[in-house]
């Protein structure tokens, strides 16, 4: 199984940069997502790793270290809009069909 | 509108009394799953479905079924809902797993068990 764990919340202040850690133990791994979740909605897609590095999409930039079993998610030039949790996700290595979430990092962008 | 519909959106019953959360996309994804949500302990994987008559489970699949008779649907259903079900659950489904498809959630169904 997988073990994820990600800090239980973060502020920062509008414009300003955030970078949300994720770490996961596994027993398989074949991939990293990382989901975006406003209050009462459901999870949006954001980014995938599976290989190790960068990954950048506008403002937001993901990176893989599969030897560290470590991840970061990094929220540039943040907006009050992205006040929300943020999911990271391993999907399994031996049963590809099997995911696993860390509990989600609540963000709070203050003016 | 590419969506997955999950209905209904709240559920309010009665320990023992049988219920089903359906499930429907329209992206002719071939794999569906479901989760429960609850406060502190993120998303729980609860089955899965790689394909047509295929199901899996997942991390907490005590007292849930599920089937997949059609590649669009794919209902939870709780034989005897006990009040530790109580719970925000949601579908969702990807195209297929290679590479990095992404999993589309439906809306959610808020469930509780009196």
């Amino acid at each position: 199984g997988q073990n994820i764990d990600q800090p239980t919340e973060m502020t920062a202040t509008e414009g300003a940069i955030v970078q949300i850690n994720c770490t996961y133990q596994t027993s398989g791994f074949n991939g990293l997502f990382w989901y975006q979740q406003h209050a009462g909605e459901a999870p949006t897609f954001l980014s995938y790793n599976v290989l190790d590095g960068l990954e950048e999409k506008g403002r937001f930039s993901s990176f893989l270290s599969r030897s560290k079993g470590y991840s970061y998610l990094l929220l540039k030039e943040l907006q009050m809009k992205d006040s929300a949790s943020y999911l990271c996700a391993v999907r399994d290595g031996d049963s590809w069909g099997k995911f696993q979430f860390g509990a989600g990092t609540q963000v709070v962008v203050t003016p | 509108e590419a969506q997955v519909t999950q209905n209904p959106r709240y559920l309010i019953t009665v320990t023992g009394k049988k219920l089903t959360v359906t499930c429907s996309q329209n992206m002719n994804h071939e794999y569906m799953s479901w989760y429960r949500q609850d406060p502190g302990l993120g998303l729980r994987q609860i089955y899965y479905s790689m394909n047509v008559e295929v199901t899996d489970k997942g991390d907490v699949p005590e007292g849930y079924k599920v089937s997949r008779k059609e590649k669009r649907n794919f209902p939870l259903i709780l034989e005897s809902p006990s009040p530790n079900q109580t719970s925000l659950y949601f579908c969702a489904s990807s195209l297929r797993l290679g590479s990095g498809s992404p999993l589309h959630f439906g809306n959610g169904t808020r469930l509780t068990v009196t």
